[in-house]
């Protein structure tokens, strides 16, 4: 069973900051999703990696798959940044299927 | 718009009480998921389809029945409904299994068992 881990649970920021959230998974997996929950509970895809870095606007994601490990990193973070980002890893279910193993989100508040 | 789209958005239901919570995509995706979200934790999978007629279940399936009668629609059934099935629910669609073009998401719906 994966275990999914990300650090740190609860970040605070200013606006302006550059911010990195972690994840490490502990099995190997076939790829890597970050997602982005705003308060009122919609889920947002916002990368899907499996090795690597992409880059979408002010948001890089990068992956390290010998040490199990991505981040997230927001440039000049600005307060409609405020939401939870989860990790989630990919890895075989069964056949061909996959699943989705999901961390327990970072709660990022950016302040103005 | 294209999209997941989930109802309700809220529920309270008494012990024993049953009820469907429905989700509905409209972008041709073969695959679609259910997953409850408790507080402080992950996401968890429910169960899943990869194609009409075709359900499995995932880590938390008990308390739960789903179907898949056609693509587009995927409901997820209570059948007796508990305090522990109190949760926030939420609904998803993929292309592909290894979702290479990522996940949508529905909006979710807010479900209380007293």
């Amino acid at each position: 069973k994966n275990e999914v881990e990300q650090s740190p649970q609860n970040l605070t920021a200013q606006e302006g900051e550059f911010i990195t959230i972690n994840c490490s998974y502990s099995v190997g997996i076939s790829a890597l999703h970050w997602l982005q929950q705003h308060p009122g509970g919609g889920i947002v895809s916002l990368f899907m990696l499996s090795s690597g870095k992409k880059k979408h606007g002010r948001l890089i994601a990068t992956i390290n798959i010998q040490e199990k490990h991505s981040s997230l990193h927001i440039t000049a973070s600005h307060p409609r940044d405020s939401a939870v980002y989860i990790c989630a890893v990919s890895e075989y279910l069964r056949g061909s299927n996959y699943k989705l193993t999901f961390g327990k989100g970072t709660l990022l508040t950016v302040n103005p | 718009n294209a999209g997941v789209t989930q109802t309700p958005k809220f529920r309270i239901l008494k012990i024993g009480q049953s009820m469907t919570l429905q989700c509905a995509q409209d972008m041709n995706h073969n695959y679609m998921y259910w997953y409850r979200q408790d507080p402080g934790m992950g996401l968890k999978l429910i169960y899943y389809s990869v194609g009409a007629g075709i359900t499995d279940k995932g880590e938390v399936p008990n308390g739960y029945n789903v179907s898949r009668s056609t693509t587009e629609d995927f409901p997820l059934r209570l059948e007796l409904a508990a305090p522990s099935q109190t949760s926030v629910y939420f609904c998803a669609s993929s292309y592909s299994d290894r979702a290479l073009n990522g996940y949508t998401f529905g909006s979710g719906t807010r479900l209380t068992v007293v």
